[in-house]
């Protein structure tokens, strides 16, 4: 089985504009969760889509948005985009219930200039 | 609130050597899971053992093993016979039911393996 992939793998863009990121999760499984990481914060939890719903959200400004598509794969979209948002943006994939190991992407390096 | 706590930032350890990884976590919910995720150089987080809080047995992955304190709140990693591909960042992470899929993660350990 094909694993989580994500893209673009590296991305630079400059303040004020928007960035959309892709998952797509491993074959079958229906939650897709995403999570920034930065040296200062270290591992956030940005929100969890569930059946193209989004079951939890981490606290994260509205400029944090996203979605899930009926076949599971999930976009995560930044607009305005700031200098603090630069980190590696990870998703991650499982089954279906939280007793369900969760699966990690490669990750998507964003720098904001 | 759920917090996870690595007091560990950096550890090192020989070839062929035993480590252990600490991790304390805080939480008053009685149904959850802690993992340990590795995540190498090249960024991608990979799962190296889960334990299930009712489980009273630790678990074990090949070389890796955990020391699951429940009332201490404690879950230790331990390395055995370490190699060199073993050289990462180490995430311990907390899950429960009331939050789903979300995790609660530490701020790492970062292990060197002396050759």
């Amino acid at each position: 089985k094909a694993g989580v992939t994500q893209t673009p793998r590296y991305l630079i863009k400059t303040r004020g504009q928007q960035v959309t990121l892709s998952c797509s999760p491993i074959s079958g499984h229906r939650s897709v969760s995403w999570y920034q990481q930065t040296p200062g914060q270290g591992l956030q939890f940005l929100f969890e889509y569930f059946s193209e719903t989004q079951r939890n959200k981490g606290n994260f400004p509205g400029r944090f948005s996203g979605r899930q598509f009926s076949n599971s794969r999930s976009e995560m979209n930044v607009s305005t985009l700031e200098l603090g948002d630069s980190a590696l943006y990870l998703c991650a994939s499982s089954l279906l219930q939280f007793t369900d190991t969760q699966y990690f992407g490669p990750g998507t390096r964003l720098t904001v200039l | 609130a759920q917090t996870v706590t690595q007091s560990q930032p950096e550890m090192s350890v020989q070839e062929a050597e035993t480590v252990t990884l600490s991790c304390t976590y805080d939480t008053s919910e009685s149904d959850y899971y802690l993992f340990w995720y590795k995540q190498p150089p090249s960024r991608q987080m990979i799962l190296v053992i889960r334990q299930e809080a009712y489980k009273q047995q630790n678990a074990t992955e090949n070389r890796f093993s955990v020391n699951f304190q429940k009332a201490a709140k404690s879950f230790s990693l331990k390395i055995s016979d370490s190699q060199l591909g073993d050289a990462a960042m180490y995430f311990c992470a907390y899950r429960n039911s009331n939050t789903g899929n979300q995790f609660y993660f530490g701020t790492g350990t970062s292990l060197t393996v002396i050759p």
